[in-house]
């Protein structure tokens, strides 16, 4: 068990959707990651929050969006739901720094129907 | 941009052997992390390295900067070992960049 904890663990909707995942970090990290990975795209990052802020920035559509909050945990809201964002979405936290381990969660196995 | 490539794609082991598996990056990069995905889909981090060689119970990650190659092994291979070993790089503060795995079947 990572100590990352993501839920739901599955999500089944229809194209045209909003659906939210969430993510609670280990405690005491600060940084929260979100990872897609798609059967023909392999793993990509979407994006990291440090202490309610983004850090940075990966291949996230403009239909995504993800906020942190105060208490550090993190929702990634996808919109306008597509065939193809069908996929594992993974949230890893770490202590803070870009250069340390990263603890993933178990996943959203997210089916657009 | 920073390609990372793996090989073999695929790898079908019987218990007891010596596994390598390979990573190959094309930029110069501050760190390399092996990462493990359990048939449930479950990831889990073995190691993050930048220089040399790490070591943990069967599990042996070693990297050669200059080559931009890292290798993960796996000695006395169980059919616990079978899952998908994915390497990924961070090229100074950009985020992770991905392998596209290597999947590990490990038979009794």
């Amino acid at each position: 068990d990572s100590g990352v904890t993501q839920t739901p663990k599955h999500l089944i909707t229809a194209t045209g959707q909003r659906v939210t995942l969430r993510c609670s970090p280990r405690s005491g990290d600060l940084s929260v990651y979100w990872y897609q990975q798609s059967l023909d795209q392999g793993l990509q990052f979407l994006i990291q929050y440090y202490n309610g802020e983004e850090r940075a920035k990966g291949n996230i559509l403009e239909r995504f969006s993800a906020q942190q909050f105060p208490d550090l945990h993190s929702e990634l809201n996808l919109s306008s739901l597509e065939l193809g964002d069908s996929a594992l979405y993974f949230c890893a936290s770490s202590g803070g720094a870009i250069q340390e381990t990263q603890y993933f969660g178990p996943g959203t196995r997210l089916l657009v129907l | 941009k920073n390609e990372v490539e793996q090989s073999p794609q695929n790898l079908t082991a019987q218990e007891g052997e010596f596994i390598t598996i390979n990573c190959s990056y094309s930029v110069g990069i501050s760190a390399l992390h092996w990462l493990q995905q359990h048939p449930g889909g479950g990831i889990v981090s073995l190691f993050m390295l930048s220089s040399g060689k790490k070591k943990h119970g069967r599990l042996i990650a070693t990297i050669n900067i200059q080559e931009k190659h890292s290798s993960l092994h796996i000695t006395a291979s169980h059919p616990r070992d079978s899952a998908v070993y994915i390497c990924a790089v961070l090229s100074g503060n950009t985020p992770l960049v991905f392998g596209k795995g290597t999947r590990l079947s490990v038979i009794a």
